[in-house]
């Protein structure tokens, strides 16, 4: 089974600033999910990356394979990007199927 | 198109109910899931199915069941509701190919999720 480690677990920042989160796992994959769960619950797909590099409006995901990390970029952060990010991986090639998720990153970026 | 659909939203049960969450995408995808979400934790897989007729345990499947009698429905049975599943409940759905098919590969989407206590 395919584990994965977010850092940091929680976040505060200022509106304006720039935002990383990371996101490591254990086993090889061919490919990294990261998702947005909003203040209500809601949970939307941000990005789905298996190389190199990502980008749609201020967010910017990136993946090394050889070293099994992700890193999620938030450029010229704002309070409404506020919400828990989580990075998922497959559970491994013999349950393709499924997905391991981590604990999240909760981010708070305040006006 | 709707997307995935899950009712009810909220739900407070008495220890030993029972109850069926409900799970409807229109989005003509073949797999689909069942998570739990624990205060802190991460999303932890109940059931999935990677079509109609087809299902399999996740993670944490006691205490539910499932059945996929068609592509769009997953309904989720909880029987003699216990504390320990006071959660919240997300559907997922998504693309994939064939039982055990590359469907890591594929966004899920999810429903909205059901709050569910029990006490």
């Amino acid at each position: 089974k395919n584990e994965v480690e977010q850092s940091p677990q929680n976040l505060t920042a200022q509106e304006g600033e720039f935002i990383t989160i990371n996101c490591s796992y254990s086993v090889g994959i061919s490919a990294l999910h990261w998702l947005q769960q909003h203040p209500g619950g809601g949970i939307v797909s941000l990005f789905m990356l298996s190389s190199g590099k990502k980008k749609h409006g201020r967010l910017i995901a990136t993946i090394n394979i050889q070293e099994k990390h992700s890193s999620l970029h938030i450029t010229a952060s704002h309070p409404r990007d506020s919400a828990v990010y989580i990075c998922a991986v497959p559970s491994g090639e013999a349950s393709g199927s499924r997905l391991t998720f981590g604990e999240g990153t909760q981010l708070t970026v305040n006006p | 198109n709707a997307g995935v659909t899950q009712t009810p939203k909220f739900r407070i049960l008495k220890i030993g109910q029972s109850m069926t969450l409900q799970c409807t995408q229109d989005m003509n995808h073949n797999y689909m899931y069942w998570y739990r979400q624990d205060p802190g934790m991460g999303l932890k897989l109940i059931y999935y199915s990677v079509g109609a007729g087809i299902t399999d345990k996740g993670e944490v499947p006691n205490g539910y069941n499932v059945s996929r009698s068609t592509t769009e429905d997953f309904p989720l049975r909880l029987e003699l509701a216990a504390p320990s599943q006071t959660s919240v409940y997300f559907c997922a759905s998504s693309y994939g190919v064939g039982r055990g098919g590359r469907a890591g590969n594929q966004p899920q989407h999810f429903g909205d999720g059901t709050r569910l206590s029990i006490l």
